[in-house]
C-alpha cells in the first residue's frame, strides 16, 4: 500500500521569504504525485501535480514542485510567499493501477508572518 | 457550474442519532468520494464510487453507509453517531478510469457528536 509523510506539521515564514514543504512517499508501484492546498474554512483545490517527463513542475500562484524518484519525494517551494498564501498544504499520491484512490499526508499548515 | 455541492455545512447531533450528509456533482463525473479531515491525520478516504450502483469501502468505513442510485448524488450516512466521529467531512468527484485527473472538493461539513 502506499503511504505519504509530510515531514512539517506546521510552518511559519515571513512574508517575501522562501518556503518548502516538503513531502515523501512510499509505493511499490508508480504513483501520480499532487499538491492540495486548502484555504481557510473551504474545500480543496488543486495546486500542481507531477505525471511524467520533466521533474519540475510548476503550479498555480507560483508554487513548484520537484519529483525526485530516488528520495521519493515531491517537495513543493515558492521563491516569495505573500499573506494569501496562509493555508494547509496536502501532498497526495494515486497509483497507477487498480482501485483509484487518492492518499493524503497529513498536511502542513503555512502561516505568513508580515 | 456549481462543481460539488454538500449540505449541510454545519451539524450538531446527540450519540446515537443518524443523518445523512449529501453530495451532488453537476459535472457528470463517475467517480465520487467521501473524506473525514481530522488534525494532524489529513484526509481519510471513507466510502468511494466508481459509478452509479458501484459503492466500495475506504480506508476508515465503520460507523458510514453509502449509496450511488444517480450519477449526481452520494449520500453518506451515519447510522448512529458517536463522538468519534466528530470532524469535517468533504466529498470528491473526478473522472472514473482517469488516475491521473483533478479531484473537485466540496466545502465541506463540519460535523460534531455530542
Amino acid at each position: 500500500a502506499q503511504s505519504v509523510t509530510q515531514l512539517d506539521s506546521q510552518v511559519p515564514v515571513f512574508e517575501e521569504a522562501p518556503v518548502e514543504l516538503r513531502c515523501n512517499y512510499s509505493s511499490s508501484v508508480s504513483v501520480y504525485l499532487f499538491w492540495y492546498v486548502q484555504y481557510p474554512n473551504q474545500g480543496l483545490q488543486l495546486l500542481l501535480k507531477y505525471l511524467s517527463g520533466s521533474t519540475l513542475v510548476k503550479g498555480i500562484n507560483g508554487f513548484e514542485a520537484e519529483f525526485n524518484k530516488s528520495q521519493t519525494s515531491f517537495h513543493l517551494r515558492k521563491p516569495s510567499v505573500h499573506i494569501s498564501d496562509t493555508a494547509e498544504y496536502f501532498c497526495a499520491v494515486t497509483v497507477i493501477q487498480g482501485a483509484q484512490k487518492l492518499v493524503f499526508g497529513q498536511g502542513t499548515r503555512l502561516t505568513i508572518n508580515p | 457550474n456549481a462543481g460539488v455541492t454538500q449540505t449541510p455545512k454545519f451539524q450538531v447531533l446527540k450519540t446515537g442519532q443518524s443523518m445523512t450528509l449529501q453530495c451532488a456533482q453537476d459535472m457528470n463525473h463517475e467517480y465520487m468520494s467521501w473524506y473525514r479531515q481530522d488534525p494532524g491525520m489529513g484526509l481519510r478516504l471513507i466510502h468511494y464510487s466508481v459509478g452509479a450502483g458501484i459503492t466500495d469501502q475506504g480506508e476508515v468505513p465503520n460507523g458510514y453507509n453509502v449509496s450511488r442510485s444517480t450519477t449526481e448524488d452520494f449520500p453518506l450516512r451515519l447510522l448512529s453517531a458517536a463522538p468519534s466521529q466528530t470532524s469535517v467531512y468533504f466529498c470528491a468527484s473526478s473522472k472514473a478510469g482517469h488516475w491521473n485527473t483533478e479531484a473537485f472538493f466540496g466545502q465541506g461539513t463540519r460535523l460534531t457528536v455530542v
